[in-house]
């Protein structure tokens, strides 16, 4: 079956930018996360969507990332005036429930955003 | 200090030997995520567990969740094990990652 995709997988901009990422998680999985990995960094996390519910915003760097999550399943990551610390993996995962039902993860494959 | 702390930091083994990575964390959770993360930067999610142990293959994965600890075993190493090994906690709305054990196993 279908993984979880990413798209763009590559993604070069200039500084001060917006660009938008996008997330497909497994079909009938509820919890959607979003990741970033620097380069040479570990994980790090971003947001996590759990159904209908409204996203804890706190673990976005700054206010000029935001993410939504339509119809319960696509999601985007939107970077405003990207600046050249953003570049990075960004990554997506979703499960079949969320984190408190401590289900396996399943990643898509990143997306590598590079501001020049 | 980093909640979620890993060592070795980088592990070279011979092919066949059995390996271990160890997990420690800080903070009050119920179960443990160890994810690997191949050079190609893909990653998959090895295990989830939240008590005793876990086997899959020729990786064993264990957890205490009184002592705060994980460990993460490979038995008969190969040099397709190289990768970079995660464990990862669930702390309410967020996840809290290890800084990851960079494993080379060398032919």
């Amino acid at each position: 079956g279908a993984g979880v995709s990413q798209s763009p997988s590559n993604k070069v901009t200039e500084k001060g930018k917006d660009v938008e990422l996008r997330c497909d998680p497994i079909s009938g999985h509820t919890a959607l996360y979003w990741y970033r990995q620097s380069l040479g960094q570990g994980l790090e996390f971003l947001i996590y969507f759990q159904g209908n519910s409204a996203p804890d915003k706190s673990g976005l760097p700054s206010d000029r990332f935001s993410a939504e999550r339509t119809g319960g399943s696509v999601s985007t990551l939107t970077i405003q005036r990207t600046q050249q610390e953003d570049s990075a993996v960004y990554l997506c995962a979703s499960s079949l429930e969320g984190l408190a039902s401590y289900n396996e993860q399943f990643f898509g494959p990143g997306t590598r955003l590079t501001v020049l | 200090k980093n909640e979620v702390e890993q060592s070795p930091q980088n592990l070279t083994a011979q092919e066949g030997e059995f390996i271990t990575i160890n997990c420690s964390y800080s903070v009050g959770i119920s179960a443990l995520h160890w994810l690997q993360q191949h050079p190609g930067g893909g990653i998959v999610s090895l295990f989830m567990l939240s008590s005793g142990k876990k086997k899959h293959g020729r990786l064993i994965a264990t957890i205490n969740i009184q002592e705060k600890h994980s460990s993460l075993h490979i038995t008969a190493s190969h040099p397709r094990d190289s990768a970079v090994y995660i464990c990862a906690a669930p702390l309410g709305n967020d996840m809290r990652f290890g800084a990851g054990t960079r494993l080379t196993v060398k032919p």
